[in-house]
């Protein structure tokens, strides 16, 4: 079975600061791979997302992840976080062709402080 | 409509009742996902539909969990004899087709048993 593991569940960082959260995921197949995040009382928003190709992936706001193989890790960075990052990061996993549903790490909380 | 809509957006109710919660997929779009967001755990996957049908259910962690869709569009989440463990943050995802690719979430019912 897929495991996706966050070990951050709080970060902490001042404002204009890098920060990187930190993603692992365990699978013998190839997978795909996503970064949500979620602000307060809405829903989930696609941050970014790796399918093929190059490994390093940009998204929105700013932010991108880079996919490595042999480590089984797609870390999530911004190299200066704003006050509007605060918000919680999902990681998360689909494998192969097929796979039609999601593996989730359990979230990091991210806060901005001024 | 022009996102996933999620209805109603919080509920609180007793332990014992019976409860439905349905989801508003977005117009064309012939996949439906519900996930459960329990605090400290991630999200769990529930259940996948295609179109009315639902080729896995194996997310529903017991028999008095169901779901069902109509003419290939709105969703019924029904948890009967709610217990305090189900309660958490119900979300639903609809994507054009079955694949994570192109999941869009609503912004999920919370549900409190007390």
């Amino acid at each position: 079975a897929q495991s996706v593991t966050q070990l951050d569940s709080q970060v902490p960082v001042f404002e204009e600061a890098p920060v990187e959260l930190r993603c692992n995921y365990s699978s013998s197949v190839s997978v795909y791979l996503f970064w949500y995040v979620q602000y307060p009382n809405q829903g989930l928003q696609l941050l970014l997302k790796y399918l093929s190709g190059s490994t390093l992936v940009k998204g929105i706001n700013g932010f991108e992840a880079e996919f490595n193989k042999s480590q089984t890790s797609f870390h999530l960075r911004k190299p200066s976080v704003h006050i509007s990052d605060t918000a919680e990061y999902f990681c998360a996993v689909s494998e192969g062709n097929t796979g039609n549903q999601f593996y989730f790490g359990t979230g990091t909380s991210l806060t901005v402080i001024p | 409509g022009a996102g996933v809509s999620q209805s109603p957006s919080n509920k609180v109710t007793e332990k014992g009742k019976d409860v439905e919660l349905r989801c508003d997929p977005i117009s064309g779009h012939t996949a439906l996902y519900w996930y459960r967001q329990s605090l400290g755990q991630g999200l769990e996957f529930l259940i996948y539909f295609q179109g009315n049908s639902a080729p896995d259910k194996s997310g529903l962690p017991s028999d008095r969990f169901s779901a069902e869709r109509t003419g290939g569009s709105v969703s019924t989440l029904t948890i009967q004899r709610t217990q305090q463990e189900d309660s958490a943050v119900y979300l639903c995802a609809s994507s054009p087709k079955a694949t994570v690719y192109g999941y869009t979430f609503g912004s999920g019912t919370r549900l409190t048993v007390v």
